[in-house]
């Protein structure tokens, strides 16, 4: 079983809609939540982290983290085609470890 | 805030040539990451360093790779001798603490030809 989890995608969504992108974990102990984004050619940028269970927001994105069900997701409102992007997800394990997903590839269509 | 600097920013050579690369986080960071991500890949975790400790090296191919953290700050990531599977883009990162948030640097895109 793979540390991080996420589908690779692509998701498709159109213009103006919201994109729900999805992780999951193994490491029960795992204590701090980040997403990135990584355009074509470039490093990593971090957009979030999350630390306790719930929501947290900072505008158009939203994260959420259950760490009953081991799960981390990043919602995108208003998707805008700037937002097309691979979305990472990583994941400090028990052990201080910062683990990376493989990553989703979001397109958002014009 | 000056960010992560790393040098060179592309690197070719032949198999079984070596290669370094190098990578100074931003001020103060006390956690320092190398990742290598091969196309189409999320990052792989080489190493971890703590001040100038190590933290993980679990993934680091040691027959071929090294890494060192001069006095805590600074770093240095070698590969002798160099396989065509490491071409590959070389991240590193750095953070405030190991339960921090981690901010990259534009990495070296390494060829092996």
């Amino acid at each position: 079983q793979k540390e991080v989890e996420q589908n690779s995608g692509p998701l498709s969504v159109p213009e103006g809609a919201i994109a729900s992108l999805n992780c999951t974990y193994s490491d029960r102990g795992s204590q701090s939540f980040f997403w990135y984004r990584q355009y074509s050619g470039k490093s990593p940028e971090l957009i979030m982290f999350i630390y306790s269970n719930g929501d947290k927001e900072d505008g158009r994105f939203t994260a959420q983290l259950n760490k009953a069900s081991q799960y981390v997701s990043l919602l995108i409102r208003d998707s805008q085609p700037s937002d097309s992007a691979t979305y990472l997800c990583a994941v400090t394990s028990g052990t201080y470890k910062y683990i990376f997903g493989t990553g989703t590839r979001l397109k958002v269509l014009a | 805030e000056a960010g992560v600097a790393q040098s060179p920013r592309y690197k070719i050579i032949e198999k079984r040539q070596s290669v370094a690369f190098w990578c100074n986080p931003i001020s103060g960071h006390a956690t320092l990451y190398w990742y290598q991500q091969i196309l189409g890949q999320g990052p792989k975790l080489l190493i971890q360093f703590q001040n100038n400790g190590v933290v993980d090296d679990s993934q680091l191919p040691k027959d071929r790779f090294s890494a060192e953290r001069l006095k805590g700050v600074d770093s240095t990531l070698k590969i002798q001798p160099a396989k065509l599977e490491d071409s590959a883009v070389y991240l590193c990162a750095s953070s405030l603490g190991a339960d921090l948030e981690a901010f990259f640097g534009q990495g070296t895109r390494l060829t092996v030809v």
